[in-house]
């Protein structure tokens, strides 16, 4: 297996501009997880899915955030309209199960986004 | 808020030498994991050890467990340069069927050769 596939890797555009970003789990993998890493706050849960239902979006930081799950094998984090503090690397990962039931979780390579 | 905050917060040490990183969280648990990341990279996750267990062991990786406590260290043995990363543990806050983790600041470990 590929392992959890994130894409773009970098991305640069100007404060404004509408990004995508885009992940697909591991095959057979139930859960799906985005977070968000800087330096200052370290890393930080966005929202999660279980069997592509969006369970805990108590992390997305505005309505400027939005996640989506269309299928078991895609999904995309939107920032609509993108400021300079949303620059951080952005993780995509997911598990076979739930995190309380001993399942650990896979990331995928992060895309690092830069917002001008 | 988090719930895993590690200790220290960064740290030097010679190659061969033992690396002793300690985590402590607020909440019951039904697991905790540690996980690594290397520069420029996603989390690796390296070991998870169960509320009913005190100690666990995978190859140089040591991880204890006190529950009364609320912590947990993380030792590697015999350090090498390629052990050169940050480490985070993770907890799932005690509620078997969530899905997600909540991780700690970390531990940034520099291994001289």
């Amino acid at each position: 297996d590929a392992g959890v596939i994130q894409s773009p890797r970098h991305e640069v555009t100007e404060m404004g501009q509408e990004v995508t970003l885009r992940c697909k789990p591991i095959s057979g993998h139930d859960y799906l997880f985005w977070y968000r890493q800087t330096m200052m706050r370290g890393l930080e849960l966005l929202i999660y899915f279980n069997n592509n239902v969006p369970i805990d979006d108590s992390g997305m930081p505005e309505d400027r955030f939005s996640a989506k799950m269309p299928n078991a094998s895609f999904s995309t984090l939107k920032i609509q309209p993108s400021e300079p503090r949303d620059s951080a690397v952005y993780f995509c990962a997911s598990s076979l199960g739930p995190s309380g039931t001993y399942n650990e979780q896979f990331f995928g390579p992060g895309t690092r986004l830069t917002v001008l | 808020s988090q719930q895993g905050e590690e200790d220290p917060q960064a740290l030097s040490i010679q190659e061969g030498e033992n690396a002793t990183m300690n985590c402590s969280y607020k909440t019951s648990i039904n697991n905790l994991q540690w996980y690594r990341q290397n520069s420029g990279r996603g989390l690796v996750h390296l070991i998870l050890i169960r509320s009913n267990e005190r100690e666990k062991h995978s190859g140089r990786l040591r991880v204890t467990l006190d529950t009364s406590k609320k912590s947990s260290s993380l030792l590697i043995t015999a350090s090498r340069a390629a052990d050169t990363a940050s480490y985070f543990c993770a907890t799932d806050g005690g509620s078997s069927n969530t899905g997600k983790l909540i991780f700690g600041q970390g531990t940034t470990l520099q291994v001289k050769p």
